[in-house]
């Protein structure tokens, strides 16, 4: 069980915006900024977001991130065959005194 | 460019040790924080471990606590995993990633396998 929860599964059509929510505690995101992390299959972990809602140099503006109180959300407009991955928020806990990340959200493009 | 590539996975036996490298070049090795991260097979991401740039801080998930150690080295641009008392459960992929508010950038993981 994930001290950060996410939905298992979110599906949307080619051209479609989807959102992928992510809900923690004052511990950890209600008191520090949140990562999102896609991860396409085989391969490593990508920072899709980070600072809530910056994004990295080269993520494309399709990709978009916001937080507010205990709750992040990763947003996804103009869906594309190839978003099609799992996709991971990830936050500081200040109780635990650890980095903890969601339990993941694969997205289906149909 | 950043680079981080890991290295010394393995099958082991339970009960028995490891030691994870990750060579890091591209970037100024002693500027930040450096994680490990792993991921148990169809399973989702955990973190493991940190360090903080002069390795005067480290943190670690309790499942971890006491079995697994976290070290660098500044001059030679590496990260260190050291794994003791190796359990069925440490099974995983285990990613080497630079911190900057977060793991940034991640190296293409190494896979230790614990099984007899």
């Amino acid at each position: 069980q994930s001290v950060l929860t996410q939905p298992p599964s979110a599906s949307g059509t080619p051209g479609q915006r989807v959102t992928i929510s992510c809900s923690g505690s004052s511990s950890n995101i209600g008191s520090n900024t949140v990562n999102w992390y896609q991860q396409l299959p085989g391969t490593a972990p990508k920072l899709l977001v980070n600072s809530n809602n910056q994004r990295p140099s080269g993520v494309p503006d399709r990709f978009s991130g916001s937080k507010s109180g205990t709750s992040a959300s990763l947003a996804i407009s103009g869906l594309q065959s190839e978003d099609e991955a799992d996709y991971y928020c990830a936050v500081w806990d200040d109780s635990l005194n650890g980095r903890v990340f969601g339990g993941g959200t694969k997205l289906t493009v149909l | 460019e950043v680079q981080l590539v890991e290295s010394g996975g393995g099958l082991v036996q339970p009960g028995g040790s490891l030691r994870l490298s990750c060579a890091a070049s591209g970037f100024t090795f002693s500027g930040y924080w450096m994680t490990w991260v792993r991921q148990a097979p169809g399973k989702g991401l955990e973190w493991v471990a940190n360090i903080k740039q002069d390795g005067s801080e480290k943190y670690y998930v309790d499942s971890v606590k006491g079995r697994f150690t976290i070290s660098r080295d500044n001059a030679k641009n590496s990260l260190y995993l050291q794994m003791n008392s190796l359990r069925a459960e440490d099974t995983a992929m285990y990613y080497c990633a630079r911190s900057q508010g977060g793991p940034d950038y991640w190296g293409q993981g190494t896979l230790v396998t614990v099984s007899s």
